[in-house]
């Protein structure tokens, strides 16, 4: 059936270093989105992409979708406290644009202060 | 406005018991998706439903059981309880739309804190 991996699965980054997680998918994907999940929260949508191609920015995060619409990043600049969660991809079901979702198992990132 | 609103929070049942877990989505979100996270499997999909009906369904077995009212307020029910479906329970409600809307606008699911379920 349809997966999606990532990697790592943890990451533990001193304040102020850099991180990146990676989202592969085992078919093509309409869109992809991102999630973080806070210690004892929820998962909070943080953005979608859906162009081949397609990168955007908030403020020190950068999001890529690959070429192939298969493939995705989350990279954060300067990590800071705030940023400790687990980082979640999810891309809908093959051939469609809503409805179910297969999430990665998230990368858990800790920092260091 | 208020976001997705899940009761109760916790939850605590004993083997072969039943529980109906709920869901009220953001005022004007029909669609409405329930997903189990463990620590072992992470997080997965159990149903979505779309206007009183259930448009996807994930690999649960038929224990696992929902629904929606007309206000798309959603409940969903695990019969006959056993250790292993002790989890978190998220719903989540999105504002529905197809096709180029979807794709062209910003937002996902939006979330609720979850019901914590332990079978003891």
């Amino acid at each position: 059936g349809q997966q999606v991996m990532q990697i790592p699965q943890y990451q533990h980054v001193q304040e102020g270093e850099d991180f990146t997680t990676y989202c592969n998918s085992s078919t093509t994907l309409s869109n992809i989105q991102w999630y973080k999940q806070r210690p004892g929260g929820h998962p909070v949508f943080l953005i979608q992409l859906v162009k081949s191609g397609e990168v955007k920015k908030q403020k020190r995060l950068t999001f890529q979708f690959g070429e192939a619409k298969k493939n995705s990043s989350l990279h954060i600049t300067a990590t800071q406290t705030t940023d400790v969660g687990t980082y979640f991809c999810a891309g809908p079901d093959r051939g469609s644009t809503l409805g179910r979702l297969y999430f990665g198992r998230g990368t858990q990132l800790t920092v260091w202060p | 406005k208020a976001g997705v609103t899940q009761t109760p929070r916790y939850l605590i049942k004993t083997r072969g018991q039943q529980v109906t877990l709920s869901c009220s989505p953001i005022s004007g979100h029909r669609s409405v998706s329930w997903y189990q996270q463990t620590p072992g499997q992470g997080l997965q999909f159990l149903f979505e439903y779309f206007s009183e009906t259930q448009r996807n369904k994930g690999n649960f077995p038929g224990r696992f059981s929902g629904r929606q009212f007309s206000n798309s307020r959603s409940e969903m029910n695990v019969s006959t309880l056993e250790l292993g479906d002790s989890a978190l329970y998220l719903c989540a409600s999105s504002l529905d739309a197809t096709g180029a809307t979807r794709q062209t606008r910003n937002y996902g699911y939006t979330f609720g804190s979850g019901t914590r379920l332990t079978v003891v």
